[in-house]
């Protein structure tokens, strides 16, 4: 099956740091790519969507200028967490979709600790 | 705006038992997915509903999907301990972007 991955599984950082999360299809092209968060006991909310070429689509409430996402080729796509803050601690997941098919593929999740 | 709703949100069952999971969703489509997800760990896909009528099994657990009534169940038979986890449904809204339900905590007693 179609594999997502992403980079870093988990990641630590300082309060008003900037950290980058890949999402990478590893055996398809993804057309489109969605980054989720998830925090603790609550359910998956979409942050944005992301096309190959063209500025991500935000979800409303959600800060592009603190949520950069840069959808380079098909097959990765990256999510920068600017000036971070503890609140921004999160479990954050990326998915792939592939044109063509009704599946979408989901990474294994970069779990966010900010201190 | 497409609303998702599950329940049970927490279900605890004896092994061995059987139990339904609900989810209903608050505007037409005709697709519906299914998720797993263990502690720590991100989704695991269990199924995709694509029409209505639908049923799929795997295992011990069996989808099916009514887009009439806007309704899906996950059906749970005979209930093991490896089953505990949290099963989300999802419902595709334009762009294929998903909208998840809250969740329903599984936890399977022996």
């Amino acid at each position: 099956g179609a594999v997502v991955s992403q980079h870093p599984s988990w990641v630590i950082c300082k309060s008003g740091t900037s950290v980058k999360i890949e999402c990478r299809s590893l055996d398809f092209q993804a057309t489109t790519m969605f980054w989720y968060r998830q925090f603790p006991k609550q359910s998956l909310m979409l942050m944005a969507t992301s096309n190959e070429g063209s500025k991500a689509t935000y979800e409303q409430g959600v800060e592009k200028d603190k949520f950069l996402i840069n959808h380079a080729s098909l097959t990765l796509s990256t999510l920068t967490v600017t000036s971070a803050h503890p609140e921004d601690s999160s479990f954050y997941i990326c998915s792939a979709h592939s044109g063509g098919t009704y599946e979408q593929y989901f990474g294994p999740g970069t779990r966010l600790t900010v201190t | 705006e497409l609303k998702v709703e599950q329940n049970p949100l927490f279900l605890s069952m004896q092994e061995g038992k059987n139990y339904t999971i609900y989810c209903n969703y608050s505007t037409t489509s005709d697709r519906l997915y299914w998720y797993r997800q263990d502690p720590g760990k991100s989704l695991e896909s269990l199924f995709v509903l694509l029409s209505n009528g639908a049923v799929k099994q795997e295992g011990r657990l069996m989808a099916s999907l009514d887009t009439k009534a806007r309704l899906s169940t996950l059906h749970i038979t005979a209930a093991v301990h490896d089953l505990s986890a949290t099963y989300f449904c999802a419902v595709p809204e334009y762009g294929n972007k998903l909208v998840f339900g809250a969740g329903t905590i599984l936890r399977v007693k022996s």
